[in-house]
């Protein structure tokens, strides 16, 4: 069974750094690509950051481009993003998410999210 | 990266079929296969419902179809049951090797 577990959320003051991990289990996880998704308090979803299955790309929003580090472990099942230079716009639940296909077609699993709170 | 364009609200009695709809440009919905459609509960994770426009994962209800045309992809929700009330979320593959998503639709089963 494919879990995904994230963990790493809380809260933080603008400016400051926040490290999220999701733990994977339940199928090989370098053969996969991997995404984070936030969805804001009562807001929509929306797309951060994509990485593939080897690591050797990486994809950003604008909205984060310069601030936030996609990256995985593939020895420890774990992806990572490391966010930095926080906003209060950045408060979010944050998803990891498995696409089905590819890198950004139909993201199939989900984890049970993370709350980062960006406040003063 | 806008945001899709998807309407705020749509309601159906049980047993009738709804449409949403989901537009973008030529760099997203129109110039790839790549939609995906999410259903999300209240306090819950999404759940894909359909990829690539028309494709439904193992175990969703083939209630739900896609399909599109030119920038507009559209979701059919067919038989309307009570637990098909969530809000509903497209996305689309972009020529900046991105995702974007729709704003969301609130689905209401009157």
């Amino acid at each position: 069974e494919v879990q995904l577990a994230e963990s790493g959320g809380g809260l933080v003051q603008p400016g400051g750094s926040l490290r999220l991990s999701c733990a994977a289990s339940g199928f090989s996880f370098s053969s996969y690509a991997m995404n984070w998704v936030r969805q804001a308090p009562g807001k929509g979803l929306e797309w951060v950051s994509g990485i593939s299955g080897s690591g050797g790309s990486t994809y950003y929003a604008d909205s984060v481009k310069g601030r936030f580090t996609i990256s995985r472990d593939s020895s420890k099942n774990t992806l990572y993003l490391q966010m930095n230079s926080l906003r209060a716009e950045d408060t979010a639940v944050y998803y990891c998410a498995k696409p089905l296909l590819g890198i950004l077609r139909g993201l199939d699993y989900w984890g049970q999210g993370t709350l980062v709170t960006v406040s003063s | 990266q806008s945001a899709l364009t998807q309407p705020a609200s749509v309601s159906g009695s049980p047993g009738q079929s709804i449409t949403i709809s989901c537009t973008g440009t030529s760099s997203d919905v129109g110039g790839y296969n790549y939609v995906s459609w999410y259903q999300q509960h209240p306090g819950k994770t999404p759940k894909l419902m359909i990829y690539d426009v028309s494709n439904r994962p193992s175990g969703v209800s083939n209630r739900f179809s896609g399909s599109k045309s030119g920038n507009t992809a559209s979701l059919t929700i067919s038989g309307l049951q009570a637990e098909d009330e969530a809000d509903y979320y497209c996305s689309s593959y972009t020529s900046s090797s991105t995702l974007v998503f729709g704003g969301g639709t609130r689905l209401t089963v009157l």
